[in-house]
């Protein structure tokens, strides 16, 4: 099935660094979402973009709606321990109701 | 928490079996989309059900079906188990407005595991 293409596939960073991570599709999207997941969970939603260009932020968490509608950014900053996990972003079309997820990118925080 | 429930949490099959999985939406909400997550992948859009009627449907073979009750909850059914069907089974629970697309987000319960030996 189809997935969008997500990058760096996993990060192993220290507490206090911040992290970015993105995602692109060769399709254009409507609504772009970014969603954390851990051992055991579903995925949880972090941030929802609606808007081309849009800049989201959630505390630590910034996002943004890529002007072409075929990409997203995540950034997390000051990391620590609870941000491990498995970041997927997804893209939602128009008058579609299907998301289409990314690869994941999986975050490991060291003390 | 995001009131979205599924059981069991986890479950042994053997091929060719016939499995039925569970998911209770959160209150309110009429439209519940199922996906399959394999091991080290993104989630896969198996089907939605919206007011009780499949209203979407992914690349998934038709031994994959649904039910969706009046109470909004849910059934993902799978026919003639293959090896490649083991992965971890969501179910997303929406509320969405009447005959438009989605524009609420969808929360996710925490899954079922299901392995097939």
């Amino acid at each position: 099935g189809q997935q969008l293409n997500q990058s760096p596939q996993s990060m192993f960073i220290q507490e206090g660094e911040d992290v970015s991570m993105n995602c692109t599709s060769s399709s254009i999207f409507n609504t772009w979402l970014w969603y954390k997941q851990e051992p055991g969970e579903g995925p949880v939603l972090l941030i929802a973009l609606y808007k081309a260009g849009e800049l989201t932020s959630n505390g630590r968490l910034t996002a943004q709606f890529g002007i072409t509608r075929k990409d997203s950014f995540l950034n997390i900053s000051a990391s620590i321990p609870s941000d491990v996990g498995i970041y997927f972003c997804a893209g939602l079309s128009y008058n579609t109701d299907k998301l289409i997820f990314g690869t994941g990118t999986r975050l490991q925080v060291f003390p | 928490e995001t009131g979205v429930t599924q059981s069991p949490t986890h479950l042994i099959k053997t091929r060719g079996q016939q499995v039925t999985l569970r998911c209770s939406s959160q209150s309110g909400h009429n439209t519940v989309s199922w996906y399959q997550q394999a091991l080290g992948q993104g989630p896969q859009f198996i089907f939605q059900y919206y007011r009780e009627e499949e209203n979407g449907r992914g690349n998934f073979p038709p031994r994959f079906s649904g039910l969706q009750f009046p109470n909004y909850s849910s059934e993902l059914n799978v026919n003639a188990l293959e090896l490649d069907d083991s992965a971890l089974y969501l179910c997303a629970s929406i509320k969405k407005r009447s005959g438009g697309p989605l524009t609420d987000t969808q929360y996710f319960g925490p899954g079922t595991r299901l392995t097939v030996l």
